[in-house]
């Protein structure tokens, strides 16, 4: 079983829709996780990290659901620069290294 | 603040020659450094990590190599290249403590075509 699962999409949505993305983890001892976004060609860059309490970041929130090993994104209003690939990454207490999905594509159409 | 450096950008070589790809942090001493690939459509694949020098861990058995030289240096090699070694490499950086509660930074890729 992968450590980290994501539905690939792709997402295709119109400019100011809300779309939502989730992913699932299967060490019950993951401690730390983030949603990065990678653009085509491009490194992938920290979008932000993902709180037990939930968070906000403008337009993006980010949850995280414990006992069901669930993460989700939510981008509210979208713009055609959210195009681009968000993984979900989730890390381990005792791991050298994080665990990447292989991401969701979101394309916003005008 | 820190900086990461990798290079080439882009780089065609022929099955059977060697490779040398380097990455440099700067603005921090002591960071943990990774390798990763992503071929073409894939997720991330961790190669090699360090957390010091001439400190090594393979993650994946394969023809590539790692080494750390210097504090903040870290070079992926391989002495013959095959059509599988193609990708997308990426290096990152972490802090030494609670690396993985901030998450890593990555340099901006070498693309690997292997022909």
């Amino acid at each position: 079983r992968k450590e980290v699962e994501q539905d690939p999409g792709p997402f295709n949505v119109p400019e100011g829709a809300t779309v939502a993305f989730n992913c699932t983890y299967s060490n019950s001892a993951s401690q730390s996780f983030f949603w990065y976004r990678q653009d085509c060609r491009k490194e992938p860059k920290l979008l932000m990290s993902v709180y037990s309490s939930g968070n906000e970041d403008g337009r993006f929130t980010a949850q995280l659901n414990r006992a069901s090993q669930y993460i989700s994104l939510l981008i509210r209003d979208s713009k055609l620069s959210d195009s681009a690939t968000y993984l979900c990454v989730v890390s381990q207490t005792g791991a050298n290294n994080l665990f990447f999905g292989t991401g969701t594509r979101l394309t916003v159409i005008p | 603040s820190q900086t990461i450096h990798q290079w080439p950008a882009t780089l065609v070589q022929p099955v059977g020659s060697p490779l040398s790809l380097e990455c440099t942090v700067e603005g921090t001493s002591n960071p943990n450094l990774y390798w990763y690939r992503q071929a073409a459509g894939r997720g991330l694949q961790l190669l090699f990590y360090s957390v010091g020098i001439g400190q090594i861990s393979s993650e994946v058995p394969q023809n590539l190599s790692a080494s750390r030289p210097q504090d903040r240096q870290f070079i992926l090699s391989s002495k013959k290249l095959l059509l599988s070694d193609s990708g997308f490499y990426l290096c990152a950086w972490s802090r030494t403590t609670r690396g993985n509660y901030y998450g890593y930074t990555f340099g901006s890729g070498t693309r690997l075509t292997v022909v």
